[in-house]
């Protein structure tokens, strides 16, 4: 599996859009990448994954470059409530792969 | 749907002492995991079953066993718990496909004294 580089924290205000970002430089042809969000000490979330075009739903926005090296998750309208631990993984869609969640960005949203 | 359930939420072991964390899915997902998650760590995988039948070592299997009990049952077993076993303990599955989402349990809290 790649492996993924995030920040260990970010701040973003309430009301404001927050865009976190990755890194997988060594992320191969099959390999998605996913984004996972733990709130408090919760289990974590599913968010949004995509291969290599952009990806939108109601929760968030995914932004993979062309090269597919680096990716950005983007929460447009950041409430108080988007307050956790990001984790962005790649892995390929079979039942046999092991997913590696890294230590993830932590998003803290300001009122 | 219950989606994935964990029992117990809390316990307190001795070292040396032995127990089952159990988890079950009512989703009918193929795949099963079991991580641990460290005080301000991300999650460790433990074990991992891509399918009934099989289970596979994860990042961490060191101390632990696991069995597929069937499709929708996976649990974790501590043979001699020691205090570094001492963690937050999730379970999840997923069922391979278009979204490819994992569903995560509540966690299981445990202390070893």
């Amino acid at each position: 599996d790649a492996k993924t580089t995030q920040p260990p924290s970010m701040d973003c205000a309430e009301g404001r859009a927050a865009n976190l970002p990755c890194n997988h430089s060594t992320i191969s042809g099959n390999e998605y990448v996913y984004w996972y969000r733990q709130i408090h000490s919760q289990g974590p979330q599913y968010i949004i994954h995509g291969l290599k075009n952009n990806e939108t739903n109601e929760m968030a926005s995914l932004i993979i470059t062309e090269d597919r090296k680096s990716s950005t998750l983007i929460l447009p309208h950041a409430t108080l409530r988007d307050t956790a631990v990001y984790y962005c993984i790649v892995s390929r869609p079979f039942g046999n792969e092991k997913l590696t969640f890294g230590t993830g960005t932590r998003l803290t949203i300001i009122p | 749907n219950a989606g994935v359930t964990q029992t117990p939420k809390f316990q307190v072991l001795k070292t040396g002492q032995s127990m089952t964390l159990q988890c079950a899915q009512d989703m009918n997902h193929n795949s099963m995991y079991w991580y641990r998650q460290d005080p301000g760590m991300g999650l460790r995988l433990i074990y991992y079953s891509a399918s009934e039948g099989t289970t596979d070592k994860g990042e961490v299997p060191n101390g632990y066993n696991v069995s597929r009990l069937n499709k929708r049952e996976f649990s974790l077993r501590l043979e001699s718990a020691a205090p570094s076993q001492t963690s937050v303990y999730f379970c999840a599955s997923i069922r391979w496909g278009r979204r490819n989402e994992q569903f995560f349990g509540p966690g299981t809290r445990l202390t070893v004294l």
